[in-house]
């Protein structure tokens, strides 16, 4: 079985500083990863996705983020915050094994200060 | 047009009454699915869908039923609402291994 385990149910940042939001899975098979951002009174919106090419993967807004095969880990990064920036993010996870069913963490939700 | 519509977007209704939650999409896609979310919680799978003729329950299935219509429309009941069933409710779609792109979300209190 498949699981995603978010460090932080809220990080608090300043404008301008590093944003790093933490993601361990859990699959017994090669997995499938994805980060989603959900801003205020909207759906989930896809940030990016890992599915067995490179490693570190570029998604939108200047997020990225890096598989770690090795950690178990997904973390997504972006170098410098903006107030945009302010939303709940969630890790996600899904292989062959569930017939590509996603997994949820439980999310992080960000803080931007000024 | 949004890809993924989801109504009513938000809903209060009583407990014990029968609501229905829609969804349709124009991506064309085969699978869909229901989630909701509560706070600290992240979203949980209600039920899926990856075919018009195929219906699978999810992790919390208890208490709510579906209807394939089409490819492009998936329901979601509730046949007897109940206060724990107050929450954010989504409907996604996918092409088997890619990602999921979801409505807006309906708010249902159920008082």
């Amino acid at each position: 079985a498949q699981s995603v385990t978010q460090l932080g149910s809220h990080v608090s940042v300043s404008e301008g500083a590093l944003v790093l939001l933490r993601c361990n899975y859990s699959s017994s098979v090669p997995p499938y990863l994805f980060w989603y951002v959900q801003y205020p009174n909207q759906g989930l919106q896809l940030l990016l996705k890992y599915t067995s090419a490179a490693t570190l993967v570029k998604g939108i807004n200047g997020f990225e983020a890096e598989f770690k095969k090795s950690e178990t880990s997904f973390h997504l990064t972006k170098p410098s915050a903006h107030m945009s920036d302010a939303a709940e993010y969630f890790c996600a996870v899904s292989d062959q094994g569930s017939n590509y069913k996603l997994t949820f963490g439980k999310g992080t939700l960000l803080t931007v200060n000024p | 047009d949004a890809d993924v519509t989801q109504t009513p977007r938000n809903r209060i209704t009583k407990t014990g009454k029968r609501i229905m939650l829609e969804c349709s999409q124009t991506k064309g896609h085969d699978r869909m699915y229901w989630y909701r979310q509560d706070p600290g919680l992240g979203l949980r799978l209600i039920y899926y869908s990856f075919d018009v003729k195929d219906i699978n329950k999810g992790e919390i299935s208890d208490g709510y039923s579906v209807s394939r219509q089409a490819q492009a429309k998936f329901s979601l009941s509730l046949e007897s609402a109940i206060p724990n069933q107050t929450a954010l409710y989504f409907c996604a779609t996918s092409d088997l291994d890619q990602a999921q792109h979801f409505g807006d979300g309906t708010r249902l209190s159920i008082l």
